[in-house]
C-alpha cells in the first residue's frame, strides 16, 4: 500500500531534549517535505527536499533540521526543542513537484508533539 | 504565490450539494488550482485540481471562470463523513512549496 509513514505518532518531551520524528515513503517519491500545524495558523512548512541530500528552507525553519540521506526517508530534527514547538507535525511526499498537474501529494498521519 | 480567501465556514444537510468558492485575484498565468481536504488530526488529502474551465472527479467537481480569479469547489449530495476543513491552493507547478490558506470548515448536518 502507497503510504507515508511517521514515527512516533504522539511525543510528550521536555524542553531540550533532541528528538527526531521520522518519515517515510515507500512511493520512491523525490519530493518531500514537513509541515506544522497550529490553531488559527494553518499549515506552514518547515523544509523541503527536491531529492537525496538536496533540502532547502520552509516558512518556519527555525529550530529544525532534516536531512536525507536515502530517498525513503526524511526525519525531522529538533535539536533543542522549546514549548512554542508544541505542535501537529506532517510529513508529505510527491513524485515531482507538489502543484504539478500531473502528481499528487501524499500526507502522513501526523505526529503530535508537546514540549513542556 | 497568489494569496487565496475563502469562507472560513459554511454549514449543510446530507444530500445536499455544496459549493465553496475560493478568491484568487492575483492568479498568475501558470498556476494550477488544487483543492485539499483535511480531516481532524489527519494529513490533508488531494481533492482535485484544475486549470481553466471545469474538472470531475469521482468525488468532486472544480468550476474555473474564464478570468481565473475564483474557483468553485462543487460536492455534489454530501454526507456526514464529508464534514472536514477544505483547503484552497493556488501555485505554479514548478512552485517548489505549497502554501495552505486558513481553509474552509465545512460542517454537514444530518
Amino acid at each position: 500500500e502507497a503510504q507515508v509513514t511517521q514515527n512516533p505518532r504522539y511525543l510528550i518531551t521536555v524542553t531540550g531534549k533532541k528528538l527526531t520524528v521520522t518519515c517515510s515513503q515507500n512511493m520512491n517519491h523525490e519530493y518531500m517535505s514537513w509541515y506544522r500545524q497550529d490553531p488559527g495558523l494553518g499549515l506552514r512548512q518547515i523544509y523541503y527536499s527536491m531529492n537525496v541530500e538536496v533540502t532547502d528552507k520552509g516558512d518556519v525553519p527555525e529550530g529544525y533540521k532534516v536531512s536525507r540521506k536515502e530517498k525513503r526517508n526524511f526525519p525531522l530534527i529538533l535539536e533543542s526543542p522549546s514549548p512554542n514547538q508544541t505542535s501537529l507535525y506532517f510529513c508529505a511526499s510527491s513524485l515531482s513537484l507538489p502543484s504539478d498537474p500531473r502528481d499528487t501529494q501524499y500526507f502522513g498521519p501526523g505526529t503530535r508533539l508537546t514540549v513542556l | 504565490l497568489a494569496k487565496t480567501t475563502q469562507p472560513i465556514s459554511m454549514d449543510s444537510y446530507e444530500g445536499q450539494e455544496v459549493n465553496i468558492t475560493c478568491s484568487h485575484n492575483n492568479i498568475a498565468t501558470n498556476d494550477y488550482i488544487t483543492w485539499y481536504q483535511q480531516f481532524p488530526s489527519q494529513g490533508p488529502r488531494f481533492i482535485i485540481q484544475g486549470y481553466k474551465t471545469k474538472v470531475t472527479n469521482e468525488v468532486a467537481s472544480l468550476f474555473i471562470p474564464a478570468d481565473r480569479k475564483s474557483s468553485t469547489l462543487s460536492l455534489p449530495r454530501v454526507s456526514l463523513s464529508d464534514t472536514a476543513v477544505y483547503y484552497c491552493l493556488v501555485g505554479d507547478k514548478s512552485a517548489r512549496q505549497l502554501t495552505f490558506g486558513s481553509g474552509t470548515q465545512l460542517t454537514v448536518l444530518p
